[in-house]
């Protein structure tokens, strides 16, 4: 299995444009994770689905952000206007929800300039 | 509340063993885990223990659970510079949260 994918690596953009960050899970997964890491906050949990249905979006930090599952093996996680505290990276995760184990994509380095 | 603590910064000497201490607080977390995340790099799952064992040993991996104390620790034996990376404590919350709380991640540096 390829594990999951994420593109792109890396996105520098300016302040004011939209990013859109996308996610490919681990075929088979049903559950899939949306994090955000930065050095300030650590690991934080924006949204997660199952089924493709989102669970709990309480991590998304505010309405600029959103987060799409159209079907069960692709995920966007959407910046609208970005800022440049947007920056971090963010981590799309899969997991089984039988065994709760969860595997973490190579991860987005967005830069808002 | 949700809280998972670890010391931010851990150096060893190469061959000699690492130990990476972890806190949790919510004593109905079912499964622990053990992140790996190498610079540049996702977090890879190192190993996970369930909340009814106490420990639980993978090569050179050794991962011990005190629940009374909710404390968690991961050995490294015979620690290798290829080791050197952040390590993530993280517990998994169930009972409608379905959610990993991760901590702030062990900084190990490995020198000769």
């Amino acid at each position: 299995d390829a594990g999951v994918i994420q593109s792109p690596r890396h996105e520098v953009t300016e302040m004011g444009q939209e990013v859109t960050l996308r996610c490919k899970p681990i075929s088979g997964h049903n559950s899939l994770f949306w994090y955000r890491q930065t050095m300030m906050r650590g690991l934080e949990l924006l949204i997660y689905f199952n089924n493709n249905v989102p669970i709990d979006d309480s991590g998304m930090p505010e309405d600029r952000f959103s987060a799409k599952m159209p079907n069960a093996s692709f995920s966007t996680l959407k910046i609208q206007p970005s800022e440049p505290r947007d920056s971090a990276v963010y981590f799309c995760a899969s997991g089984a929800s039988s065994t709760d184990t969860q595997y973490f994509g190579p991860g987005t380095r967005l830069t808002v300039l | 509340g949700e809280d998972v603590e670890q010391s931010l910064f851990l150096s060893v000497r190469e061959g000699d063993s690492s130990v990476i201490n972890c806190t949790y607080t919510d004593s109905s977390s079912t499964y622990l885990y053990w992140y790996k995340q190498e610079p540049g790099a996702g977090l890879q799952l190192l190993t996970y223990i369930f909340s009814n064992m106490d420990m639980k040993q993978d090569q050179r991996l050794t991962v011990l659970l005190n629940k009374k104390d909710k404390h968690l620790s991961l050995r490294i034996a015979d620690t290798q510079t290829g080791d050197s990376a952040i390590y993530f404590c993280a517990e998994y919350l169930a009972g409608g949260y379905n959610k990993l709380i991760f901590g702030a991640g062990t900084r190990l540096a490995v020198h000769p």
